[in-house]
């Protein structure tokens, strides 16, 4: 099993409809964060969380919430989804206190709103 | 605040080429770089990082980078590329204990 594990994959909705992309490691970590991908501008920064009782706003959280279930679990929703939300998200979790420091990313969901 | 700039957005090169792919950051303290490379249809795998000692750094798949304190710099190399290093590469930047920052990436195009 994949250490961060994203889903779904891949999805299709409508512009105004509720969306909710899950996220869940076994990695033991307690940071986790939400990123999004688009062509040209990188990964940028939704929310993230320290541990299971912190949630911080990135960058580009407007539009956007997120809830954290548990260590293990970190979602992402879109209230009510728009087209320029269409963009490629992908959840880590990190380990600052380790060795090997580094992000641990997801697979990757891909969103279209249309 | 942090910032991580990538000098270049698209490279092509051929076969046996060398490359660099430049890096530069704005932040004043103690920092860990990092070298991430994006294979297409696939999520982000760790190239190499850096965090202290050797400012010389050797990642996987041939690839180093070196961090150059003065310049806030930390750029890639790789004596001779291979068309499998077709990918997009990010550099990224965290100070101690906080969030890690991407640049915006760099599109490396590897001609057969």
């Amino acid at each position: 099993d994949a250490d961060v594990t994203q889903t779904p994959r891949n999805r299709i909705t409508k512009t105004g409809k509720r969306i909710m992309l899950e996220c869940s490691q076994t990695k033991g970590h307690d940071r986790m964060y939400w990123y999004r991908q688009d062509p040209g501008l990188g990964l940028r920064l939704i929310y993230y969380s320290f541990d299971v009782k912190d949630i911080n706003k990135g960058e580009i959280s407007d539009g956007y919430s997120v809830s954290r279930q548990a260590q293990a679990k970190f979602s992402l929703s879109l209230e009510s989804a728009i087209p320029n939300q269409t963009a490629l998200y992908f959840c880590a979790t990190s380990d600052p206190t380790g060795a090997n420091y580094g992000y641990t990313f997801g697979s990757g969901t891909r969103l279209t709103v249309v | 605040a942090q910032s991580v700039s990538q000098h270049n957005h698209h490279v092509i090169l051929s076969e046996a080429a060398s490359l660099e792919l430049g890096c530069n950051y704005s932040y004043g303290g103690t920092v860990n770089l990092f070298w991430y490379v994006q294979y297409p249809g696939q999520h982000l795998q760790l190239l190499l990082k850096y965090f202290s000692g050797d400012p010389l750094v050797k990642g996987i798949k041939g690839f180093e980078a070196e961090f150059i304190k003065s310049k806030f710099s930390f750029n890639l190399r790789k004596p001779s590329v291979q068309w499998s290093d077709t990918a997009e590469y990010f550099c990224a930047v965290n100070a101690l204990g906080d969030k890690i920052i991407f640049g915006k990436g760099t599109r490396l195009h590897i001609l057969p």
